[in-house]
């Protein structure tokens, strides 16, 4: 199993501005995500967190606007920049240890004003 | 188009019942399926795997049945209880396509009543 501290749990941000959320695991993972949550919609993938290499974003999402590190098997950070209104939404780190499950955060919930 | 769906209203059910959740998708072959509780202001918990090959899976209260003629999945909850108020989200892993990431449903809400 994996237990996954996501920071900050909230935060309230200016447009125009940035954020970067971070992901610690407690143990070495293969994997690590980066979704979205609007309420009551479905959590939406922005990207795979590539260990040592640049993030795979899915279509829809990109570099510039969600840079993504992963310097190592336990960490992880996500940036949303240059923030709208429109990004205002939960932001959730997860894992996987080479396994079927997922692991989640606890999530980001951000709104940009 | 592909698509997974989950009934978005609400389910409200007195203690005591059996709460039955729907996950119906279309145009995946999943490799697998899987259930998740999500609380408020919290991430999704898993809770329960069942692969294409199996019909069911249990593990305590909770049963999952998975038909994949009907491309269905239904998860029970037995002798419910308010703490079981929660979200559910179905996920699903498609075996082809080359895309091999997990698949999530917009989630059930549960409200268990005493």
């Amino acid at each position: 199993s994996a237990v996954i501290s996501q920071k900050p749990s909230r935060d309230i941000c200016q447009r125009g501005t940035s954020l970067t959320i971070q992901c610690q695991v407690d143990s070495q993972v293969t994997m690590m995500f980066w979704y979205r949550q609007q309420p009551g919609q479905s959590l939406t993938l922005i990207a795979t967190a590539n260990q040592g290499s640049e993030a795979t974003y899915e279509s829809g999402f990109v570099i510039d606007k969600f840079p993504i590190s992963r310097p190592n098997l336990t960490f992880s950070t996500l940036t949303v920049s240059n923030m709208s209104p429109e990004d205002s939404s939960i932001y959730l780190c997860s894992a996987e240890t080479g396994g079927t499950e997922a692991f989640f955060g606890q999530g980001t919930r951000l709104t940009v004003v | 188009s592909q698509k997974i769906e989950q009934n978005s209203e609400a389910l409200n059910i007195q203690e005591g019942k059996t709460a039955t959740l729907t996950c119906n998708y279309t145009n995946y072959s999943p490799a697998y399926l899987q259930w998740y509780r999500q609380d408020p202001g919290r991430g999704p918990v898993f809770l329960l795997l069942i692969r294409e090959n199996e019909k069911e899976k249990r593990k305590e209260r909770l049963k999952v049945t998975f038909d994949t003629t009907l491309k269905q999945s239904l998860f029970h909850i037995t002798a419910s209880q308010p703490a079981d108020s929660a979200t559910y989200l179905c996920a699903l892993l498609p075996i082809s396509g080359g895309y091999n990431k997990l698949i999530f449903g917009a989630g059930t809400r549960l409200a268990v009543h005493p």
